[in-house]
């Protein structure tokens, strides 16, 4: 079955420094990987996705996310994080078969210290 | 001009009322969704319509009742309301088929609280 896991609930940052946000999946096949960011009050907003070709993809805001099968990951970056990215982060996996169906993670609470 | 709207974006209500929200997008897209986030933040998919049909449904109590008056449109409605009902719903839309991309379109979140 589809999993996504996202194994840090909470991560505190400084502005200005760097972030990386740890996704795993489970899936049988190649999987459609997805990170949305959600504000307090707001929707998903897509920050990024892999389907295939090249494994670092670049997002909106500044976030790229690497594509790495043999760890069964897809990591969110951001070399320099401002005040306005705390929120919560979800990765998500989709079917290639492309159902329209995405499995999320339990999202990760990201927090800017001034 | 939103892409995914929903209303009412708050709903406060008692325990064994019936509720509806709903749900309308202007992306042209053919296939539209209901998500619950639950208190612990957690998305998982209830239903889901592609051109007015149910193509998936997530054993989801037949008190939820979805329906899709048309592509843009898709209403929930839950009936006999339960404590545990209360979390926020999402719905979203996206483009299914050749050239689908799978993307997720979300609305703002219905917030409904049962009491």
């Amino acid at each position: 079955a589809q999993s996504v896991t996202q194994p840090d609930i909470h991560i505190t940052v400084s502005e200005g420094a760097s972030l990386e946000l740890r996704c795993n999946y489970s899936y049988g096949a190649t999987p459609y990987l997805f990170w949305y960011v959600q504000s307090p009050g707001q929707g998903l907003q897509l920050l990024l996705k892999y389907f295939s070709g090249d494994t670092l993809v670049q997002g909106i805001k500044g976030f790229e996310a690497e594509f790495k099968r043999s760890q069964s990951s897809f990591n969110l970056r951001k070399p320099s994080v401002h005040w306005s990215d705390a929120a919560e982060y979800f990765c998500a996996v989709g079917s290639s078969s492309n159902t329209g169906k995405l499995i999320f993670g339990q999202g990760t609470t990201l927090q800017v210290k001034p | 001009d939103t892409a995914v709207s929903q209303t009412p974006k708050y709903l406060v209500t008692q325990m064994g009322n019936d509720k509806s929200i709903k749900c309308e997008q202007n992306l042209g897209h053919d296939t539209m969704y209901w998500y619950k986030q639950d208190s612990k933040k957690f998305l998982k998919i209830m239903f889901s319509y592609n051109n007015k049909e149910l193509i998936i449904n997530e054993t989801v109590p037949n008190r939820f009742s979805p329906k899709s008056p048309d592509k843009a449109h898709l209403n929930l409605h839950i009936n006999s309301l339960e404590l545990g009902d209360s979390a926020v719903y999402f719905c979203a839309s996206s483009r299914l088929g050749t050239g689908g991309t799978g993307e997720l379109f979300f609305g703002e979140g219905s917030r409904l609280t049962v009491l």
